[in-house]
């Protein structure tokens, strides 16, 4: 059972846009930042956003996130079939002095 | 270029103790965050604890009493020991670097190496 409650599947068509959920409480996501990973089948997870809504170089704009309140998200637009991952949310909680992930979507892009 | 490394056995014996070492390329371990984050097969992350070069830790308190997680500047590496294992730690284990403890980002994984525990 993860902290962090994400559906464990999302699917969209080619070039449509999806979005991704991550609930979380106040001691985690209602207290700190948030971040984002993409992990391809059989690779290291791979950092997409940070800082709820922040993006590392070399991160495609179609890759968005934000949060409010308690629940943060990731949005995808404009999705290609190299965007079929899992995708996990990150943050800390202070109530249980640990980092704490989502139990993972995962992405089909149909 | 950043790059980590696992290395480690990959088959423990339950009861005993799993020893990775994250080789650490490109970057002063002597600055920043170094993480152990593990997956088991087919399921989620979990973060098992970080260290600051400096001998500073913070563990999972999931996982604190079986854990340990050292530095070796010279060699630019560091380290995770898990005591007394079993069947329920077998997992992909990852070493990650963050600029900080708390939230702040792992920018930077290691491929991950699969470690099996059975008899």
């Amino acid at each position: 059972q993860s902290v962090l409650t994400q559906p464990p599947s999302v699917s969209a068509a080619p070039g449509q846009k999806v979005t991704i959920s991550c609930s979380g409480s106040s001691s985690s996501i209602g207290n700190d930042y948030v971040s984002w990973y993409q992990q391809l089948p059989g690779t290291a997870p791979k950092l997409l956003i940070y800082e709820n809504n922040k993006r590392p170089s070399g991160i495609p704009d179609r890759f968005s996130g934000s949060k409010s309140g308690t629940s943060a998200t990731l949005g995808i637009t404009g999705l290609q079939t190299g965007d079929e991952a899992d995708y996990y949310c990150g943050t800390w909680d202070s109530s249980l002095g640990a980092g704490v992930f989502g139990g993972g979507t995962k992405l089909t892009v149909l | 270029q950043v790059q980590l490394q696992e290395s480690g056995p990959g088959l423990v014996k339950p009861s005993e103790t799993l020893s990775l070492t994250c080789t650490v390329s490109g970057v002063s371990i002597s600055s920043y965050y170094w993480s152990w984050i593990r997956q088991p097969p087919g399921k989620g992350l979990e973060w098992i604890g970080y260290m600051f070069y400096s001998g500073s830790t913070n563990y999972n308190p999931s996982l604190k009493s079986r854990v340990t997680i050292s530095v070796d500047t010279s060699k630019n590496q560091f380290s995770l020991k898990l005591r007394s294992v079993t069947a329920a730690d077998t997992a992909v284990y990852y070493c990650a670097r963050s600029y900080g403890s708390g939230s702040y980002p792992f920018d930077y994984w290691g491929q991950g190496t699969l470690v099996t525990v059975s008899s």
